[in-house]
């Protein structure tokens, strides 16, 4: 099976402009999830979607961080303006849903911010 | 919070079995326990998982203790490909999402 696509895979700003990451989740998996990798860390949660609903948003900056998963399938992630400190890997996951089923993530988008 | 334990690196010599501890003493009784690994430059890579019984793959084996508070990751024979970080993570009812802790760093000798 086709694993997670994730676009682009490296992408340079400066702060203050906005960015956007595509993911294109594994065929049939209703739970995408978005990650956010800062060197040296595991991946911290920022949004879970069932099909086009969020489920978690709790850990979205969402003054400047949004989310969306139109017709259930692709989605992707922005942030505006960008910082600093939002120099990191975003990372997206998808799963078929229930305990026991493995997430499969993408390779990511690794985001510099100058 | 991870609510996982795991030391934060370990060394083995290739072709020798590697066990990989991790603690989740607060572990309750319909978690499942999840092992993914992170190769330099790519996302995190499904290894194994399991609830109460050992569980082998092509990739691992899951040893779980018998009052489920700890659970030790075997590669049985590693190499240089092994060399990665590894996450040892709960994951609770429903779709609750991972939590990911800083994991455990491990490098392989030629």
């Amino acid at each position: 099976e086709a694993g997670v696509a994730q676009s682009p895979r490296y992408k340079i700003i400066e702060k203050r402009q906005s960015v956007a990451f595509w993911c294109n989740p594994i065929s049939g998996h209703a739970t995408l999830y978005w990650y956010q990798q800062i060197l040296g860390q595991g991946p911290k949660l920022l949004i879970q979607f069932q099909n086009n609903g969020v489920v978690d948003d709790s850990q979205l900056p969402k003054d400047r961080f949004s989310a969306e998963r139109l017709k259930g399938v692709d989605s992707t992630l922005k942030i505006q303006p960008a910082k600093l400190e939002d120099s990191a890997v975003y990372l997206c996951a998808s799963t078929m849903g229930g305990r026991g089923s493995p997430l499969h993530f993408g390779n990511g988008t690794r985001l510099t911010v100058t | 919070d991870a609510k996982t334990t795991q030391p934060n690196s370990m060394e083995s010599n290739e072709e020798e079995p590697v066990h990989l501890p991790c603690n989740h003493s607060t572990i309750s009784g319909t978690d499942y326990i999840h092992w993914y690994r992170q190769l330099p430059s790519q996302g995190p890579e499904y290894v194994i998982h399991g609830l109460t019984s050992n569980v082998n793959n092509r990739m691992a084996s899951l040893a779980i203790a018998e009052d489920r508070k700890s659970s030790t990751l075997i590669l049985h024979r590693a190499t240089l490909r092994d060399a990665a970080v590894y996450y040892c993570i709960r994951m609770n009812s429903g779709n609750t999402p991972l939590v990911f802790g800083k994991g455990t760093r491990l490098s392989v000798i030629a």
